[in-house]
């Protein structure tokens, strides 16, 4: 039972436009996401964050928005560059009671960025 | 700075035998997980190690995965008897405040 859905494998977009990366969610016990990215044959990289708290995260072209109500989070890519092409990967972070912060992941989305 | 290192990079072995994957974390981070990617699929959990706490093994599928971390640093992921399932990349990370840093990961086929 999937807790933190991707539902799309792939997104392609032209370079210079907007990418939207998608993600959903099921356990209410989630306080804080992430996105990470992800290049061939190496490990996750940080990329943004928000807490439960907020509704919006902004980090130059990266901004990540968060409805709790709808258990959606997304992550807008502004503007699209061929070197942001990768697997983006959206975790979620329990309030377990015994911080120990483990991450539980989608499947991640294939963004691919066209020149 | 280093980052986290893991080895080895590839690992291909055949079905029934042992093996062990090693994590070397970034150096003060007291925190180290383990996860998995088997194809198509998520990272999943399997490890947790903070400080000279008892681990949280609740990500492991089967008392065949056992880890262990000496010193509170390097950190072994072993896998008995392997099987054909067992086929997966395997990550390591280790935590400073609320951010994981990621190894890039062994990837392990059983034949």
């Amino acid at each position: 039972d999937q807790q933190v859905k991707q539902n799309s494998p792939s997104l392609s977009v032209q370079e210079g436009r907007i990418s939207i990366l998608n993600c959903d969610y099921t356990n209410s016990m989630f306080d804080y996401f992430l996105w990470y990215k992800k290049y061939p044959a190496e490990g996750p990289t940080f990329l943004i964050s928000i807490s439960s708290i907020k509704d919006k995260n902004e980090d130059g072209r990266f901004t990540v928005f968060l409805n709790k109500s709808a258990k959606h989070l997304s992550l807008h890519i502004v503007p699209s560059q061929p070197g942001d092409s990768a697997v983006y990967f959206c975790a979620a972070q329990g309030n377990s009671g015994g911080s120990n912060y483990k991450l539980t992941f989608g499947k991640g989305t294939l963004l691919t960025v066209n020149p | 700075g280093a980052g986290v290192s893991q080895s080895p990079s590839n690992k291909v072995t055949e079905k029934g035998k042992d093996v062990e994957l090693r994590c070397d974390p970034i150096s003060g981070h007291t925190a180290l997980y383990w996860y998995r990617q088997s194809l198509g699929q998520g990272l999943e959990f399997l490890i947790y190690f903070q400080g000279n706490s008892a681990p949280d093994k609740s990500g492991l599928p089967s008392d065949r995965f056992s880890a262990e971390r000496t010193g509170g640093s390097v950190s072994t992921l072993t896998i008995q008897r392997t099987q054909q399932e067992d086929s997966a990349v395997y990550l390591c990370a280790s935590r400073s405040y609320n951010e994981q840093f990621f190894g890039p990961g062994t990837r392990l086929t059983v034949l």
